[in-house]
């Protein structure tokens, strides 16, 4: 079975800061990992995916993953913060079923302080 | 990019009654949609997966009778939430995939507040 975790309920960041969000997976066979974020009260927003490639995968904003086979992690990263970025991130795999359903990570609440 | 709409986006209904919520793919066709639950504060739930033309395959412990999943063309699935309790409390979100490519896309959830 697929499934992702993500180790941090909050993480705190001063604006300028850089930024890294952990997860880490496990699944049998090759993995397909995303992230989005979600702003309150509002759906959830695709930030990036690694399916095959490279291991840096850039995505939407300013953000970037990287895919660590041997450490089976996928952590979120971005180099400098904005208060803007303040927001509930989440990890997940996609699993192997026919539909492409995913399984989420707890999600990590980021707070960007000014 | 593929935009998802959900309506309404927040309801407010007595309790023993009916909500439809409605989930369209603008500008995509969706074979498949998905349907979750959220608590405050807490990760997704998913509920079913929701296929054009068939019944829904719902997750253990969804109770079929109660989520009516209703994908009738191929941009709208409906979730109904029959004899609605307070318990029946959430934000609902729905999610497609474009074209059977990997990434799924979300609407923008709907609060549903049963009194």
């Amino acid at each position: 079975a697929q499934s992702v975790a993500q180790p941090e309920d909050q993480v705190n960041v001063a604006e300028g800061n850089p930024l890294t969000v952990k997860c880490t997976y496990s699944v049998s066979g090759n993995p397909y990992l995303f992230w989005y974020v979600q702003y309150p009260n509002r759906g959830l927003q695709f930030l990036l995916k690694y399916i095959t490639g490279d291991n840096l995968v850039k995505g939407s904003y300013g953000f970037e993953a990287e895919f660590n086979k041997s450490q089976t992690s996928f952590h979120l990263k971005k180099p400098s913060a904005l208060v803007s970025d303040s927001a509930l991130y989440f990890c997940a795999v996609r699993t192997t079923d026919s539909w492409g359903k995913l399984q989420f990570g707890a999600g990590t609440q980021v707070v960007v302080t000014p | 990019g593929a935009v998802v709409s959900q309506h309404p986006s927040w309801v407010i209904c007595k309790s023993g009654t009916s909500v439809k919520i409605e989930c369209r793919s603008l500008d995509f066709q969706a074979t498949t949609m998905f349907w979750y639950r959220q608590f405050p504060k807490q990760s997704l739930m998913l509920m079913a997966t929701s296929n054009e033309g068939s019944k829904a395959t719902y997750e253990q412990g969804v109770e079929k009778d109660k989520f009516l999943i209703n994908h009738a063309s191929l941009t709208l699935s409906t979730l109904t939430v029959t004899s609605a309790h307070p318990e029946d409390s959430s934000f609902y979100i729905c999610s497609a995939n474009v074209g059977g490519r990997d990434t799924q896309y979300f609407g923008p959830g709907t609060r549903l507040t049963v009194l």
